[in-house]
């Protein structure tokens, strides 16, 4: 059973970095194809795509926020880090990270999702 | 601004089949890559509804259905329920962007 959860803080400045960890269970992100997304989505408003580490470790970004992303993953703990940096209010949204499988190009399972306050 | 669109809000009385298109273009639906569905339960996270287009993973009722013609894909609910109750967004990905791209979501209302 593939499960998910995102953690990190719930209120950030602006201005400041917001790294969140996504820790899985039920895969591994050393098996071929596999990988991780994150996806975030403002309150009343549309998801939205940010980034993608395949298990590989090749790395994709959403181009608008691609100078602001850095995905990492640690396989051995089994988690997903997304920092991004220079944080607006805009960026107040929940946050997901999902599982992509081999050869899909859709996102299978979710994580509940952390949403994250920009206020100062 | 979602690079898939997508009609705000459908609604229909219980029993009724509705549909939500998701109009792309010719650098993601219409350059051959897949659709995908997914339901958003208000305050839940999404879940995977339709892949490859016309596919239900397991445990999705066939009520759910899809499918894809040029640079748009529709998903339909026949047999409406008050569960369907959702947001429900459309997913590809666009080759110009080399990105994944989502839809700007429907709000199903069952009257």
């Amino acid at each position: 059973q593939i499960t998910l959860k995102e953690s990190g803080p719930t209120l950030v400045k602006p201005t400041q970095t917001l790294t969140l960890t996504c820790t899985f269970s039920g895969f591994s992100l050393s098996t071929n194809g596999v990988s991780v997304g994150w996806i975030r989505q403002p309150p009343g408003k549309a998801l939205d795509w940010l980034a993608l580490i395949y298990w590989d470790d090749d790395k994709w970004y959403s181009p608008t926020l691609k100078s602001r992303l850095t995905i990492t993953k640690e396989t051995s703990k089994n988690q997903v880090v997304l920092t991004m940096t220079n944080m607006d209010f805009v960026d107040t949204a929940t946050y997901y990270c999902a599982h992509r499988r081999a050869a899909a190009q859709y996102f299978d399972f979710w994580g509940q999702g952390t949403l994250v306050t920009v206020s100062s | 601004q979602s690079v898939l669109t997508q009609p705000p809000s459908v609604s229909g009385a219980p029993g009724q089949r509705v549909t939500i298109s998701c109009t792309g273009s010719s650098s993601n639906i219409g350059a051959d890559y897949d659709v995908h569905w997914y339901q958003q339960l208000p305050g839940t996270a999404p879940k995977l509804l339709i892949y490859g287009n016309r596919n239900r993973p397991s445990g999705v009722p066939d009520r759910f259905s899809g499918s894809k013609s040029g640079t748009s894909a529709s998903l339909a609910i026949s047999g409406l329920q008050a569960e369907d109750e959702a947001d429900y967004y459309c997913q590809s990905f666009d080759r110009s962007l080399s990105a994944y791209v989502f839809g700007s979501g429907t709000t199903v209302t069952v009257l």
